[in-house]
């Protein structure tokens, strides 16, 4: 599968727990998004990264939030001390530097915060 | 001002029908626009992107108008399987941001027999 894979594809987890996620991207990709969408929005930006360097981070992302890319390959995005309204679906993307605009999703991953 | 607006519908269609979304964004500034349609609880797909003189795929017709920084998607002749969400995509502007992807809130469509 050449596609974006994202891990796990869901995740229900007590208030105040941490939570992790993995995207890993088309591998000739060299950009990775996170976005985060709610139940009747569009995705939301969260952060960007290009190769190993996070480029942009969104406002929308508490400091309770944190992503990192070590090697330029796959992301993992954390969650601290989750609470209710975390609840999302989280999803990554990549894209190449030729093509920038043009992104691959992944299946997302959904996390319920009870 | 959101800086990508649509009309959340829902679009109720019979199957036949002829349908157009619209979406307007805010900044002057952008520079590549798309429709990427989602299947319920589903990743966004890329469906067509969108240039300044329209461009067509299939029963699919985008239209981009600058001036009144408005972008459009008709569907002719709907098919069941066109029910989705549609949303309207531009993109970021500035430096490190020109690949950022902005989304609205989608426009659903529900093709009916």
């Amino acid at each position: 599968d050449t596609g974006v894979s994202q891990n796990p594809r869901h995740k229900i987890t007590k208030r105040g727990q941490n939570v992790t996620f993995r995207c890993d991207p088309i591998s000739e990709h060299n950009r990775l998004y996170w976005y985060r969408q709610t139940l009747g929005q569009g995705p939301e930006f969260l952060t960007y990264f290009q190769n190993e360097a996070q480029l942009e981070k969104s406002r929308l992302l508490s400091d309770r939030f944190s992503a990192e890319r070590p090697k330029g390959s796959f992301s993992t995005l954390e969650i601290q001390r989750t609470e209710q309204g975390d609840s999302a679906m989280y999803l990554c993307a990549s894209s190449s530097s030729g093509t920038g605009s043009v992104y691959t999703f992944g299946s997302g991953t959904r996390l319920t915060v009870v | 001002r959101k800086e990508v607006e649509q009309d959340p519908g829902p679009f109720n269609v019979p199957e036949g029908a002829t349908v157009a979304f619209n979406c307007t964004y805010s900044n002057s500034a952008s520079q590549s626009f798309f429709w990427y349609r989602q299947d319920c609880r589903k990743e966004p797909k890329l469906l067509m992107s969108v240039y300044s003189s329209g461009n067509e795929d299939g029963r699919f017709t985008a239209q981009l108008n600058r001036a009144s920084q408005y972008i459009s998607l008709l569907i002719r002749d709907s098919k069941l399987s066109d029910s989705a969400t549609y949303l309207c995509v531009v993109n970021g502007v500035g430096a490190g941001t020109a690949s950022k992807l902005t989304f609205g809130t989608g426009t659903r469509l529900q093709v009916t027999l």
